[in-house]
């Protein structure tokens, strides 16, 4: 079955410094990858997404995401930081390609706290 | 496209009571999803429909909760009796199996059992 494991559960950069999150996942054929950005009190907001193809992918935001299969990882980076960026990060990956059940199934989140 | 909708967005209740818990999804979308999300448990998926019917109901927490998608355009989820623990946030969220996979995610009801 497919997982997906974030392994940071908290981390904390400045404001315009670089950051990268984490995200393994666990699936035998070529996933579906998403990111989606969670800030306090709002709804899950899809930052962006992989299905095949070039391997990094861009997003709103300033965000992008690179697809390495032979590592299992979709890692989330921007180049520089801003405080408005403070939220939780959720990486998900769909269950199933060709018979789509729909499903996501998402990581434990990671939150960014960005420092001043 | 106004997004995903649900209603209300806050609702108190005391314990015992009712609550029900509205969603329009995305026009043209054919999945509906409701999550549950608490600081102990994370996002829970509690059911999910495709077409108006319900395809995997097993992440429901008992029966107190229930779920119906009368039409495309509407689906309600009900807790009674609501307890204490049933407080979290409840999100609704729609995609379409028509390309890919990805939810769209409502702005959520935060739900309080006192």
């Amino acid at each position: 079955a497919q997982s997906v494991t974030q392994p940071d559960i908290h981390i904390t950069v400045s404001e315009g410094a670089s950051l990268e999150l984490r995200c393994n996942y666990s699936y035998g054929a070529t996933p579906y990858l998403f990111w989606y950005v969670q800030s306090p009190g709002q709804g899950l907001q899809l930052l962006l997404k992989y299905f095949s193809g070039d391997t990094l992918v861009q997003g709103i935001k300033g965000f992008e995401a690179e697809f390495k299969r032979s590592q299992s990882s979709f890692n989330l980076r921007k180049p520089s930081v801003h405080w408005s960026d403070a939220a939780e990060y959720f990486c998900a990956v769909a269950e199933g390609t060709s018979s789509n059940t729909g499903k996501l199934i998402f990581g434990q989140g990671t939150t960014l706290q960005v420092k001043p | 496209d106004a997004g995903v909708i649900q209603s209300p967005r806050h609702e108190v209740t005391e314990m015992g009571q009712e609550v029900t818990l509205r969603c329009k999804p995305i026009s043209g979308h054919d999945y509906l999803f409701w999550y549950r999300q608490t600081m102990m448990r994370g996002l829970e998926l509690l059911i999910y429909f495709n077409n108006n019917v319900p395809i995997d109901d097993s992440g429901m927490p008992e029966d107190r909760f229930s779920a119906k998608m009368p039409n495309a355009s509407f689906s309600t989820l009900k807790i009674q009796p609501s307890e204490p623990r049933d407080s979290a946030v409840y999100f609704c969220a729609s995609s379409s199996s028509g390309g890919a996979p990805e939810q769209y995610f409502g702005p959520g009801t935060r739900l309080t059992v006192t």
